[in-house]
């Protein structure tokens, strides 16, 4: 139990396009996700805590405007990344709090590269 | 200082041997403490939740907890290649699903 998927795996694009990563909790809901960025060899960084039907709330330092969070439903929240660039090109992890322990469950990540 | 501290390693280690992980933090009030497996280009997989002080086991698993000395360990026996990821601790102080403070890490290398 507890697993959580993230789709696609891997994208790549140009800069100034716009990417969509998806988040699902399959066999549970989730009233929150989280939302990590990873850079090689370093641990997770939060850029945004998502509640379902309320606003994302965004640890400092992380635009809202170019990262766009949706939690529409208790087992999907969506990022996409506005208009990304270069320095955009990182290792995406959502996880969904829930499950048997009602802590956070990861999904396997999507790597995103911009040209 | 960072609110954990994790010592990055590389640790590499010989089959069969025995891991010892460890975690120090610096903030009293976490209650609920974590154990996550990350394997190359993968999310993160939890392993371990501890509550409070103490020791929890599970198959070669075991965790341990000493708040008094704000300090958390994990341990493998009977290490396998395919151990071979990197340990994240993780913690919190209200909530196990409320926002984690992570280790940076732990790269182990278990050799056949």
């Amino acid at each position: 139990g507890a697993v959580v998927s993230q789709h696609p795996s891997r994208v790549i694009c140009k800069s100034g396009t716009s990417v969509k990563i998806e988040c699902r909790s399959l066999d549970f809901q989730a009233t929150t996700m989280f939302w990590y960025r990873q850079f090689p060899k370093q641990s997770l960084m939060l850029m945004a805590t998502s509640n379902e039907g309320s606003k994302a709330t965004y640890e400092q330092g992380v635009e809202k405007d170019k990262f766009l969070i949706n939690h529409a439903s208790l087992t999907l929240s969506t990022l996409t990344v506005t208009s990304a660039h270069p320095e955009d090109s990182s290792f995406y992890i959502c996880s969904a709090r829930g499950g048997w322990a009602e802590t956070q469950y990861f999904g396997p990540g999507t790597r995103l590269l911009v040209l | 200082q960072k609110e954990v501290e994790q010592d990055p390693g590389p640790l590499s280690v010989p089959e069969g041997a025995i891991v010892s992980l460890n975690c120090t933090y610096s903030n009293s009030a976490f209650q609920y403490f974590m154990w996550y497996r990350q394997y190359s280009r993968k999310g993160p997989e939890l392993l371990m939740y501890t509550y409070s002080s103490g020791n929890k086991e599970d198959g070669r698993f075991t965790a341990q907890v000493d708040k008094s000395s704000k300090y958390i360990s994990l341990f493998i026996r009977d290490s396998q290649p395919s151990d071979s990821a990197t340990y994240l601790c993780a913690m919190s102080d209200n909530n196990a699903g409320n926002m984690l403070t992570f280790g940076g890490g732990t790269r182990l290398m278990v050799k056949p």
